[in-house]
């Protein structure tokens, strides 16, 4: 079995700043990371991806998240938002011998001008 | 051809209806998936279907019946169901399984 924490349910942060999402997991086996982005009335997006290999991992628009084994982490990062970055981003795992995909329970960001 | 469509994007329904929701792509994806999104809350797998075969059911009540009637297509009939049921369906799918899931934009259902 595997679970998903995000502790934050929200996060404001104002427009240029930095910011970072938290996600924690727990599995006992290896595991898929993922982060997820869903815009209001929207369906999910992937934003990105920890598969194997190098445990930073960035997506096109200026995320970037950590895989951190020790801390079971994968939290999210960037170094400054923009108001199109409001969103709900949900963190999720994927356990490598089971197509379930287990998703955290969001955390809302809200980008302030 | 990169998205995964759904209709309809909304759906009133009463609870002695019966009705369909459609979802389609044309990856050639072999995996497809329904999840179910309560307001404020994460997504929760309901169904997975792998090669066109019901791989896996996530204990979901009867009164949601899956059907995938070709590699491009996964429907989801509805009856008889409870305002409770009320939610955000969502359609992915993936080249097969564990690959990456592309998700739909869903279908706002309202069970009155």
């Amino acid at each position: 079995a595997q679970s998903v924490t995000q502790l934050d349910s929200q996060v404001p942060v104002f427009e240029e700043a930095p910011v970072e999402l938290r996600c924690n997991y727990s599995s006992s086996v290896s595991v898929y990371l993922f982060w997820y982005v869903q815009y209001p009335n929207q369906g999910l997006q992937l934003l990105l991806k920890y598969l194997s290999g190098s445990t930073l991992v960035e997506s096109i628009n200026g995320f970037e998240a950590e895989f951190n084994k020790s801390q079971t982490s994968f939290h999210l990062r960037k170094p400054s938002v923009h108001i199109s970055d409001t969103a709900e981003y949900f963190c999720a795992v994927s356990d490598r011998g089971y197509q379930k995909v287990t998703f955290g329970t969001g955390t809302k960001l809200q980008v302030i001008p | 051809d990169t998205e995964v469509t759904q209709t309809p994007k909304h759906l009133v329904m009463g609870m002695t209806n019966k009705k369909s929701l459609k979802c389609e792509q044309h990856m050639g994806h072999r995996a497809m998936y329904w999840y179910k999104q309560k307001a404020k809350k994460p997504p929760e797998l309901m169904f997975v279907y792998s090669y066109e075969k019901l791989s896996i059911n996530e204990s979901v009540p009867s009164r949601f019946s899956p059907e995938c009637p070709n590699s491009s297509l996964l429907n989801l009939h509805l009856h008889a169901l409870q305002p409770e049921d009320s939610a955000l369906y969502l359609c992915a799918s993936s080249q097969d399984l564990l690959y990456r899931q592309f998700f739909g934009p869903g279908t706002r259902l309202t069970v009155l």
